[in-house]
Formats: structure tokens, C-alpha cells, sequence
């Protein structure tokens, strides 16, 4: 089975500063997708950034970006230019792409990012 | 303008009581999931429909049952809630099993079970 591991329950960084949240991944498939959500306090989940494996061009999507390592099964999520807004919990989530469970999200525990004025 | 709607945002119920919860969407998405998230851990996948097609988790409660009417709506049926089903329910969508494999949630339903 398929495991998401955050090994980091809480973050925190200066506002303006850059932070790394880090994910690793088992998986023994080869077709698949990483995810890194973001869920404020009292808000809804949101997708933040999406990974898919077979590209090797790491995802960016504005301040986001993550370090896919496929090999290492290895997906961080860097934030740069941190922002009171960003402060949240964060998920990274897997899902395969073909498949019987390729419905499926499978979420880490989160990561708990504090951002300090 | 909201997408994934949950009502209520906040529910209390007895211990026994059947409680329902229900979501809607308005992006005509083909799937629709519910989660369970307790406190400090990640959302757990109970179920979910593919159209008007029923996929159940295998570790699934028998406690737990899920209605979807049309493409719009699903409700999710506690019918004896226990103490140990206080958490956060969310409602989920993507448009199909297929590409971006994107998901839209709702805000969450909290349930409180006293």
C-alpha cells in the first residue's frame, strides 16, 4: 500500500523568509501524482501544487515550488517570499494514475506552518 | 463563488441519534468523496460515488451510509453516532478518475457527538 510520511508536524518561519516542508513517499508504481494541499484554520483545503511523476521539470506555481526526487521518492514543498496568508496546514497527498485506486488520495499527516510577523 | 458547499458548518448530536450531513456542489463534477479528519490527522477516505455509482472503503464503519440524489448533492448518514465519530467530515469532488486527479473540498462539516 501506499504511504505519505511528513516528518515534520510543525513549521515555522519569518514572514518574508523562505521555508522547506518535507514529504517522502512508498510507492512501487511509476505512473503517478504528488500533491501539496493547503488547509487554513477553518477554511477549506485547497490544491496548492501539483507533481506529475513523469516530468522531470520540478512544479512552480508563484512563490511555490516543489523538489520532486523520484528516485529518492522525495517531495518537498518550498515557499518563498512567506506571507501571514500562508500560515496553514499543509498535506502532501499521492495518487496513482491508472488503476484500481487511482480515485485515490493518500494524504501525510500535514505539516503545521506558524508564520511570524 | 462557492463551489463545494457543506451544511451545516457545525453539528452537535446525541450519542445514538442518527445525524445527517450534506454537501452540493456546482462544478457537475462525476465524483464525489466524503472524509473523515480528526483532530491533528489527515482526512480518511470512507467513501465515494462515480456518478450515482457506490465505492465504499473496505475499513468503512457499517455506521457510516452515503446518498447521492443527483449530480449536485450527498449526504453522508451516521445512524448511531458514537463518541469516537467527533471529527471534521469533508466533502470532496473531482470531475473524473482521469486527469489532473485534482480535488475541490468543501469548508467541512464538525461534528460533536455528546
Amino acid at each position: 500500500a501506499q504511504t505519505v510520511t511528513q516528518s515534520q508536524p510543525e513549521m515555522s518561519v519569518q514572514e518574508a523568509e523562505t521555508v522547506t516542508l518535507s514529504c517522502t513517499y512508498d510507492t512501487s508504481e511509476s505512473d503517478y501524482y504528488l500533491f501539496w494541499y493547503k488547509q487554513p484554520p477553518s477554511r477549506q483545503m485547497i490544491l496548492v501544487i501539483r507533481q506529475e511523476a513523469y516530468k522531470q521539470q520540478n512544479a512552480t506555481e508563484n512563490r511555490f515550488s516543489v523538489n520532486f526526487q523520484k528516485a529518492a521518492k522525495s517531495f518537498s514543498l518550498k515557499i518563498s517570499d512567506s506571507q501571514l496568508g500562508d500560515a496553514a496546514m499543509y498535506f502532501c497527498a499521492y495518487s496513482e494514475n491508472s488503476g484500481g485506486s487511482n480515485y485515490k488520495l493518500t494524504f501525510g499527516k500535514g505539516t503545521l506552518l506558524t508564520v511570524n510577523p | 463563488d462557492a463551489m463545494v458547499i457543506q451544511n451545516p458548518r457545525y453539528q452537535v448530536t446525541q450519542f445514538g441519534k442518527p445525524v445527517t450531513l450534506s454537501c452540493s456542489q456546482t462544478l457537475n463534477h462525476n465524483v464525489m468523496y466524503w472524509y473523515q479528519q480528526k483532530s491533528s490527522q489527515a482526512p480518511k477516505l470512507l467513501f465515494h460515488y462515480y456518478d450515482k455509482d457506490f465505492n465504499n472503503e473496505a475499513d468503512t464503519p457499517d455506521n457510516f451510509q452515503s446518498r447521492r440524489p443527483n449530480t449536485s448533492f450527498c449526504f453522508l448518514d451516521i445512524r448511531s453516532p458514537g463518541l469516537g465519530d467527533a471529527a471534521m467530515y469533508l466533502c470532496a469532488t473531482s470531475r473524473d478518475y482521469q486527469g489532473t486527479r485534482e480535488q475541490y473540498f468543501g469548508p467541512g462539516t464538525r461534528l460533536t457527538v455528546t
